[in-house]
């Protein structure tokens, strides 16, 4: 297993476009996590995945984001009618349910600049 | 309001000392706590966790210490190595809530 992959890993679009990442976790791992952090600032919780199951969204994930993990595998962010104040780094982390949910294995990130 | 913070933004130590980062938190229902380590272009990396029910856990060269009563904890890293250089945030969790962050520490460490 090569831990969590992301994809892209660097994305540059225009004011309005549209984005999708991509997100594979561990293979044994139940739980997915988005988190959105923006330079000098920790990472902040958008929302996360058990299983196929959306559980949770934070109120920072706007009607122009949705998430979607279809068959509990890999995990999809959209961004519609992307904002310049969506520039930051999406990272993807997953974790197994039960002991060690909170130990959270993150991806490098997909680092989104908007023009 | 609930938040997750730290006392300093920078810290720069001599290779070899040892580094010690603090950070605060105000939420008396959280019972989890982990330290990560962020370098440049990378993910979180997890280094270290602790639960409410410890005071102190020791990992290799790290240790935290969780002080309840003032809602603080510390990471300490012994023998600092360039390598340590990086971003280090503490989190925490409350019982079926996901890991909040707090801004993060930057540690130099110098030659």
């Amino acid at each position: 297993d090569t831990g969590v992959s992301q994809d892209p890993r660097h994305k540059i679009t225009k004011r309005g476009q549209n984005v999708t990442f991509r997100c594979d976790p561990i293979s044994e791992h139940n739980r997915l996590y988005w988190y959105r952090q923006t330079l000098g600032q920790g990472p902040e919780f958008l929302t996360y995945f058990q299983n196929e199951a959306q559980l949770e969204k934070s109120r920072l994930l706007s009607d122009r984001f949705s998430a979607e993990r279809p068959k509990g595998s890999f995990s999809t962010l959209e961004i519609q009618r992307t904002e310049q104040g969506d520039s930051a780094m999406y990272l993807c982390a997953s974790s197994p349910a039960g002991a060690g949910a909170n130990v959270l294995t993150f991806g490098a990130g997909s680092r989104l600049t908007v023009l | 309001g609930e938040s997750v913070g730290l006392h300093l933004p920078t810290l720069s130590v001599q290779e070899g000392d040892n580094s010690i980062i603090n950070c605060a938190y105000s939420n008396s229902a959280s019972d989890y706590f982990i330290w990560y380590k962020q370098e440049s272009g990378k993910g979180p990396q997890f280094i270290i966790d602790i639960r409410s029910n410890m005071d102190k856990r020791q990992g290799q060269r790290v240790t935290v210490l969780l002080n309840k009563t003032v809602k603080h904890l510390s990471l300490q890293i012994a023998a600092t190595q360039p390598g340590d250089s990086a971003v280090y945030f503490c989190a925490e969790s409350r019982p079926n809530t996901p890991l909040v962050f707090g801004k993060g520490t930057r540690l130099s460490v110098i030659a």
